[in-house]
């Protein structure tokens, strides 16, 4: 079983429409969690860090589930600019900085 | 500079061959990892340099890969005798903080 696991999609969005899509993960020493954004053949940049409390950037919002041993990421007024492979990022406690555990990503298109 | 540089942005090789892939991270950045990312994949941890410390290692695939980062700055990944599996996207990223990878725009590696 994979250490992180994401729905590969693709996720069919009209604009301004809202969606959301899980990020399971295995290991309960998990500590750190993380959204990434990757733009068809081009690096992941950092979308926002998951806080326990569940944050908001935007039109973006984070939620941690570390009962379910998932994260969740919902984007509300889709604009078609928000079209990406969204990656889901976590640090084990037992691991060193460099072993971010990434998913595979969730593909989400939007279209007009 | 800016950001996270790679070079070359593209690489086409022959099966047995050798290739060297270097990163320049951003500056004042102490962390330095090497991930890779095989089409439709998500990223795969391969090394991983802190400072002065000894790199974590664990995630290169056999011993034909190799890395060295030198006066704490400038990365290059090794493979030798490459294989057509090495073929993916080698992606460097540096950071100060945990989680908060910026990566490289990436080098395309080609064996054919």
């Amino acid at each position: 079983r994979k250490e992180v696991e994401q729905d590969p999609g693709p996720f069919n969005v009209p604009e301004g429409a809202t969606v959301a899509f899980n990020c399971t993960y295995s290991n309960s020493a998990s500590q750190s969690f993380f959204w990434y954004r990757q733009d068809c053949r081009k690096e992941p940049k950092l979308l926002m860090s998951v806080y326990s409390s569940g944050n908001e950037d935007g039109r973006f919002t984070a939620q941690l589930n570390r009962a379910s041993q998932y994260i969740s990421l919902l984007i509300r007024d889709s604009k078609l600019s928000d079209s990406a492979t969204y990656l889901c990022v976590v640090i084990l406690t037992t691991d060193s900085w460099g072993k971010l555990q990434f998913g595979a990503g969730t593909q989400v298109v939007v279209t007009p | 500079g800016a950001g996270v540089s790679q070079s070359p942005s593209n690489k086409v090789t022959e099966k047995g061959k050798d290739v060297e892939l270097r990163c320049d991270p951003i500056s004042g950045h102490t962390a330095l990892y090497w991930y890779r990312q095989s089409l439709g994949q998500g990223l795969e941890f391969l090394i991983y340099f802190q400072g002065n410390s000894a790199p974590d290692k664990s995630g290169l695939p056999s011993d034909r890969f190799s890395a060295e980062r030198t006066g704490g700055s400038v990365s290059t990944l090794t493979i030798q005798r490459t294989q057509q599996e090495d073929s993916a996207v080698y992606l460097c990223a540096s950071s100060l903080k945990i989680g908060l990878r910026f990566f490289g725009q990436g080098t395309r590696l080609t064996v054919v």
